[in-house]
């Protein structure tokens, strides 16, 4: 199993509230990702980093906002949650930009927002 | 317009049947196929890499087939177990860019009942 965590594992919360997903890798890997998915749907790229101080947004339109102070650690940031993010977040890290290495995910986060 | 398609949508097999699962691709210019295994509250896990030049993968009692030429990808389960149930991912990697990109199927659920 990899070495890559992520809390809250649930989190049910009001619209309107800030949240920050944790997402934390003790591999040293540059690449780190954050996905949106729901069941029966394919992983949507919200924002992606390929180091300290490096982020970009990735294909899903989102509200969220990522960081990257640190190589181990890619906290993803939702300044007002509201019921459409409702869904499961999951975080990957990778050594290779070209993907011959596989990505390493996390168990991801089920975020509820009612 | 990119895209990976895998079928069956889901799957229900008896303990200790073999089964075949299904992925096409558009993808191009192509660098990699990879299948990924999702248990239920977890984060994917790579079972097998294909690259361009490889036919047959074998990892235990999963088997991936690639076809370059029609874009076809097939992973084998032999023998099924109950810890088989799962969310299979075909995942594909381009090489048209510096930094390359992923391009994700819906998955197939697979259900083995006793």
């Amino acid at each position: 199993e990899a070495d890559i965590y992520q809390t809250p594992r649930y989190l049910v919360i009001g619209t309107g509230k800030k949240i920050t997903l944790e997402c934390s890798q003790t591999m040293g890997h540059d690449k780190m990702y954050w996905y949106q998915q729901d069941p029966g749907m394919e992983l949507h790229l919200i924002h992606y980093s390929y180091g300290v101080n490096s982020t970009e947004k990735g294909d899903l339109s989102s509200e969220s906002t990522v960081s990257r102070i640190r190589t181990e650690h890619f906290p993803l940031t939702l300044e007002s949650a509201r019921p459409s993010h409702t869904s499961q977040y999951l975080c990957a890290s990778t050594t290779d930009s070209h993907y011959n290495s596989p990505l390493h995910f996390g168990n991801g986060t089920r975020l509820t927002v009612t | 317009k990119n895209q990976v398609e895998q079928s069956p949508q889901s799957l229900i097999i008896l303990e200790g049947k073999n089964c075949t699962l299904q992925c096409n691709y558009t993808v191009s210019p192509f660098s990699n196929l990879r299948w990924y295994k999702q248990d239920t509250g977890r984060g994917p896990v790579s079972l097998t890499i294909m690259t361009f030049s490889e036919n047959t993968k074998s990892n235990g009692r999963y088997t991936a087939t690639l076809d370059a030429d029609t874009k076809q990808s097939s992973l084998h389960i032999t023998a099924s177990q109950l810890s088989d149930s799962a969310s299979y991912i075909c995942v594909v990697s381009d090489r048209g860019s510096t930094l390359g990109r992923l391009y994700f199927g819906r998955g197939t659920q697979l259900t083995v009942w006793p």
